[in-house]
């Protein structure tokens, strides 16, 4: 069973604060990571796409890292505003499962003003 | 068209009865996801099709859950007999080549079923 896990399940920051947050994959037959972010009542909207071992990618205040020999991927948000509260989802492809994207549960992101 | 576009918006039905919902995909993208959302779930792979055929209905939970595509375009997720447990919103989204790592997923605004 492939599982794709993420932490927290939910966060509260302050306007300003930096904060980052965890998806964890299974380290074998990796073919790549993607992060979305979903706002309430919209479309889940692509971030990033992650398909090798040290990527670093970055979109504004938002960035994120890749480690795919342990497995894990971090998103970091630099200042966080009151509109980047959203759920944040990353997607696991495997390599050897007719390249099926498998979700994590998301973490949901409150930015207080 | 110049997104994912899903209709209806919202569907409210009674248990047992039938519902269809449609997702007509970017112009040109060949592959197409279904997905699900209960409260409080990350997305749930329902089925995906790359150009007419299902590449993969393995996460369809039953056999009252059924989609097509037949001119590898438009999309019709059919549900039969209907069960209070469908209640979910139904993404749809589309990918320029299923099979390529780099092409991300482009998801309409999602149908929201509830059965009564």
């Amino acid at each position: 069973i492939l599982n794709v896990e993420q932490s927290p399940q939910s966060l509260h920051v302050q306007e300003g604060d930096s904060t980052n947050f965890t998806c964890s994959f299974p380290s074998s037959n990796f073919y790549a990571l993607h992060w979305y972010r979903w706002e309430t009542a919209k479309s889940p909207e692509a971030l990033f796409v992650m398909t090798l071992n040290g990527d670093e990618k970055k979109k504004g205040r938002i960035s994120a890292t890749l480690n795919t020999k342990e497995g894990y991927s971090y998103l970091y948000i630099k200042g966080s505003q009151p509109e980047d509260s959203a759920t944040y989802l990353c997607a696991f492809i495997n390599a050897g499962n007719n390249r099926k994207l498998i979700w994590g549960l998301g973490t949901s992101l409150a930015v207080n003003p | 068209g110049a997104g994912v576009s899903q209709t209806p918006s919202n569907k409210v039905t009674e248990k047992g009865k039938y519902v269809e919902l449609r997702c007509d995909p970017i112009s040109g993208h060949t592959a197409l996801y279904w997905y699900r959302q209960s409260l409080g779930q990350g997305p749930e792979f329902l089925i995906y099709f790359q150009g007419t055929g299902a590449a993969d209905d393995s996460g369809l939970p039953n056999d009252r859950f059924f989609a097509v595509r037949p001119e590898g375009s438009v999309s019709t997720l059919k549900i039969q007999r209907t069960e209070r447990g469908d209640s979910a919103v139904y993404l749809c989204a589309s990918s320029l080549d299923g099979g390529t790592r780099a092409n991300v997923l482009t998801f309409g605004a999602g149908s929201r079923l509830t059965v009564l």
